[in-house]
């Protein structure tokens, strides 16, 4: 089974504007989790989508939001973007809430 | 668990010695803990579990240790070898509040050749 697969790995953007991560969950996940990390503040959940529903959400302000598709496909959107949104978006997938599955991360260098 | 951000706490250990990284959890109602391993430029990668029901869990080469007394997890690695170098974070949550992991800071390992 491939793993879990994440666009771009790799991003540059400026304050102020905005962005929009995926992520693909292994064959047969309907849940997929995003987590930011960075060296200050580790690894932080963001939020939870399972079923094209978010069942459960960090503490992270409005700014950043998600989705997911029947497929089980996922975005994330960080609008109004801030010099410490730099970090490493992390997605990770699991059949239901069990084991998660993570991918190799987008790295979010904001300028 | 408590993050300690760039200044990882660092175990070097001698390839082919055991190696034992401990982790204080924060929330004695969780009931599932995740040990994860990551390797730069990678996401993290699973290694072992274990839920509250159990103190002990093996797998291969590696044994995750739980102790709910004092909310402490640790993980076992027999005959580290240098691939084993990495960070390692433990990861706690509840069963009822789906897939939200809590992560520790991480403890860097460094296996000497």
């Amino acid at each position: 089974k491939a793993g879990v697969t994440q666009t771009p790995r790799y991003l540059i953007k400026t304050r102020g504007q905005q962005v929009t991560l995926s992520c693909s969950p292994i064959s047969g996940h309907r849940s997929v989790s995003w987590y930011q990390q960075t060296p200050g503040q580790g690894l932080q959940f963001l939020f939870e989508y399972f079923s094209e529903t978010q069942r459960n959400k960090g503490n992270f302000p409005g700014r950043f939001s998600g989705r997911q598709f029947s497929n089980s496909r996922s975005e994330m959107n960080v609008s109004t973007l801030e010099l410490g949104d730099s970090a490493l978006y992390l997605c990770a997938s699991s059949q239901t809430a069990d084991t998660q599955y993570f991918g190799p991360g987008t790295r979010l260098t904001v300028l | 668990g408590e993050s300690v951000g760039l200044h990882l706490p660092t175990l070097s250990v001698q390839e082919g010695d055991n190696s034992i990284i401990n982790c204080a959890y924060s929330n004695s109602a969780s009931d599932y803990f995740i040990w994860y391993k990551q390797e730069s430029g990678k996401g993290p990668q699973f290694i072992i579990d274990i839920r509250s029901n159990m103190d002990k869990r093996q797998g291969q080469r590696v044994t995750v240790l739980l102790n709910k007394t004092v909310k402490h997890l640790s993980l076992q690695i027999a005959a580290t070898q240098p691939g084993d170098s990495a960070v390692y974070f433990c990861a706690e949550t509840l069963g009822n509040a789906g897939n939200m992991l809590t992560f520790g800071g991480g403890t860097r390992l460094m296996v000497k050749p």
